[in-house]
């Protein structure tokens, strides 16, 4: 099946420092992709979609300016947490859907748990 | 609006019985139905969906799905369960992609704690 990795797996960051989430598509190439953050034993909350080469769409409550996305090419969508803070500390999973070819299928990244500190 | 409600924060159920992880939906129009599987501080591993057809869905790890429209329904279910089977398990419901859009995002339930214990 299609694989999307993220980098890093994990960070640790100072609050005040800004972090960049790395998700790729490794074998097909993705149309659109999704952010969620996840708090310990919770569901996926969507925080905003890109498609490639346009502005992201956030969610109702996502600060953009704090979540910064980027969806530079149809592989590689970059999420950047800006001037962190402890409450940003979370489980944060990107996701790929592939180009048109039947229905849309949803790939995960294996996530990322950021901890400002 | 679309949503999803698994009743259930958790199962637990011994190794070799039978398991049903519950999941209803509520859908404007035909729903595409998904079973993701998330194990510790990793992210979801797709399961099975149903989009139309026969209404048992099967998928990996032996899994497979019951859809029932008259209940709204779409229960996870298993013939014999293994430890390994232990994860959190999300229903997921996909919005109808609407002519010229590439949006259709997923909306999950909030999750159940499925524990196989030996």
């Amino acid at each position: 099946g299609a694989v999307v990795s993220q980098h890093p797996s994990w960070v640790i960051c100072k609050s005040g420092t800004s972090v960049k989430i790395e998700c790729r598509s490794l074998d097909f190439q993705a149309t659109t992709m999704f952010w969620y953050r996840q708090f310990p034993k919770q569901s996926l909350m969507l925080m905003a979609t890109s498609n490639e080469g346009s502005k992201a769409t956030y969610e109702q409550g996502v600060e953009k300016d704090k979540f910064l996305i980027n969806h530079a090419s149809l592989t590689l969508s970059t999420l950047t947490v800006t001037s962190a803070h402890p409450e940003d500390s979370s489980f944060y999973i990107c996701s790929a859907r592939a180009r048109p070819g039947g229905i849309y299928e949803q790939y995960f990244g294996p996530g990322t748990r950021l901890t400002v500190t | 609006a679309q949503s999803v409600a698994q009743p259930e924060d958790q199962v637990n159920v011994a190794e070799g019985n039978p398991l049903t992880v519950k999941c209803t939906y509520s859908v404007s129009g035909n729903p595409y139905l998904f079973w993701y599987v998330q194990y510790p501080n990793r992210g979801l591993q797709f399961l099975l969906k149903y989009i139309t057809g026969d209404n048992l869905v099967k998928g990996s790890y032996g899994f497979e799905a019951e859809f029932n429209k008259s209940q709204t329904s779409f229960h996870l279910k298993k013939p014999s369960a293994l430890v390994s089977d232990s994860a959190l398990y999300f229903c997921a419901v996909r919005d109808m992609l609407k002519r010229g859009s590439t949006l259709g995002r997923l909306y999950f339930g909030r999750g159940t704690q499925l524990t196989v214990w030996p």
